[in-house]
């Protein structure tokens, strides 16, 4: 299968502990994309990636979350200190750029912070 | 900033009635428009788009129009399947920068025999 991955599918931790979530994009896309999912609600952008390069980051990603692609493949989302709002699911998103930018999502990570 | 307003779910329907699910949208400047599913237990999937106005997309029996005028895009189905039930998210993406997608809050949709 050749789409979007996400690991661990599931993760629950107590509060106060540091969690990372990976992502493995669409082997040929340049960009990728993680958003968060509350229940009953869409997803929200957090950040975004060209290449290696972190191109923008919402004002939701506090300074205890920080997301990293180093090679320009794979992405790794660490959050620090771990709050029990942060319990969502974390969806990660990769696409070939262009004008119209379709996004192909992965399964996500749900998190719940006990 | 750019926002997406649907209709409230759940739309509960019989086997084979019509179905609308409405969309409207707050943006600067052309976005593209997006409807995504989200089948029980499965991620997010695109199931059309449109990128100018006038534009009709298309899949699966589910069209949508992308109409600038009244900033809407509206999915629509002439014959729903229990099959379709899943929560449907209307997106937009902006043109600028890294073409971010900004979703609805999503309408769960349940077809009953």
């Amino acid at each position: 299968d050749t789409g979007v991955s996400q690991n661990p599918r599931h993760k629950i931790t107590k509060r106060g502990q540091n969690v990372t979530f990976r992502c493995d994009p669409i082997s040929e896309h340049n960009r990728l994309y993680w958003y968060r999912q509350t229940l009953g609600q869409g997803p929200e952008f957090l950040t975004y990636f060209q290449n290696e390069a972190q191109l923008e980051k919402s004002r939701l990603l506090s300074d205890r979350f920080s997301a990293e692609r180093p090679k320009g493949s794979f992405s790794t989302l660490e959050i620090q200190r771990t709050e029990q709002g942060d319990s969502a699911m974390y969806l990660c998103a990769s696409s070939s750029g262009g004008q119209v930018n379709e996004q192909f999502f992965g399964p996500g990570t749900r998190l719940t912070v006990l | 900033g750019d926002s997406v307003t649907q209709m409230e779910g759940p739309v509960t329907l019989s086997e084979e009635a019509f179905l609308t699910i409405n969309c409207t949208y707050t943006a600067t400047g052309y976005p593209s428009l997006f409807w995504y599913v989200q089948y029980p237990g499965e991620g997010l999937q695109l199931l059309l788009k449109a990128t100018k106005a006038d534009d009709k997309g298309s899949n699966k029996g589910f069209e949508a129009t992308y109409r600038k005028e009244t900033t809407s895009f509206h999915l629509e189905k002439g014959s729903v399947q229990v099959s379709d039930s899943a929560v449907y998210f209307c997106a937009l993406s902006d043109r600028g920068g890294g073409n971010k997608l900004t979703f609805g809050t999503g309408t769960q949709l349940k077809v009953e025999l």
